[in-house]
């Protein structure tokens, strides 16, 4: 039962270009969420997505920045038009539609911005 | 307003020695509480979880945490600390909602000497 998996592990864009970041949630989860992480901070929520629904979006910032998880494939955030304060890790949880396991978080894509 | 303090940036102990890691976190209603450890270039592993009962909860590679209602506190420890337990660690908050959304803390980074 494979984990969280996301691609690419490593994004370097230029700025003013798009950033899209895939993840496939754990077999079995229908939940998906979205963090940032910037050095030498903690993890901080953009969005929570369920199959063609975008369920929470508070954490996203208001431009630039969309996520979305269709009916088929994996969930996809999208950065356009990247600035260097874009640089980050941005990891992806999913979890089951019961709650009692937590979140099973992917390793990350880490994007730099140049 | 729903927070998550981690008063340690920093702990270095000795291998063999007693850890405890500082968790405080002020929440509207009756919390979720977990811990997470991220190694180096890695993504975050669900060490161990409170959502009821005993408030003593035990997790995986010899890791417990106590919740304890009246501090807001839900302190991580470990009796004898291994090398390959430096890594950075995360407590975070949830709610009894209908989904997973978690806030996190600022980390608290562990080294161990020798």
């Amino acid at each position: 039962n494979a984990g969280v998996m996301q691609n690419p592990r490593h994004l370097v864009r230029r700025r003013g270009q798009e950033a899209r970041l895939r993840c496939s949630p754990m077999k079995g989860h229908s939940h998906v969420y979205w963090y940032r992480q910037l050095p030498e901070e903690g993890l901080k929520f953009m969005v929570y997505l369920q199959k063609e629904n975008i369920i929470d979006e508070s954490g996203m910032p208001k431009e630039r920045f969309s996520a979305e998880f269709p009916k088929e494939g994996p969930s996809i955030l999208r950065i356009q038009q990247v600035v260097r304060g874009d640089s980050a890790a941005y990891f992806c949880a999913s979890s089951p539609p019961s709650r009692d396991t937590g979140l099973s978080f992917g390793q990350g894509t880490r994007l730099t911005v140049v | 307003a729903q927070s998550v303090t981690q008063p340690d940036i920093h702990i270095t102990v000795s291998e063999g020695a007693s850890l405890e890691l500082r968790c405080n976190y002020s929440y509207g209603a009756t919390p979720y509480l977990f811990w997470y450890v991220q190694s180096p270039g890695q993504g975050l592993q669900l060490l161990l979880k409170y959502f009821s009962g005993d408030t003593l909860v035990q997790g995986i590679k010899g890791f417990e945490a106590e919740f304890k209602r009246s501090q807001s506190s839900f302190n991580l420890r470990k009796p004898s600390v291994h090398w390959s337990d430096a890594a950075e660690y995360f407590c975070a908050v949830g709610a009894k909602t209908s989904y997973d959304k978690v806030i996190f803390g600022p980390g608290t980074s562990l080294s161990v000497i020798p």
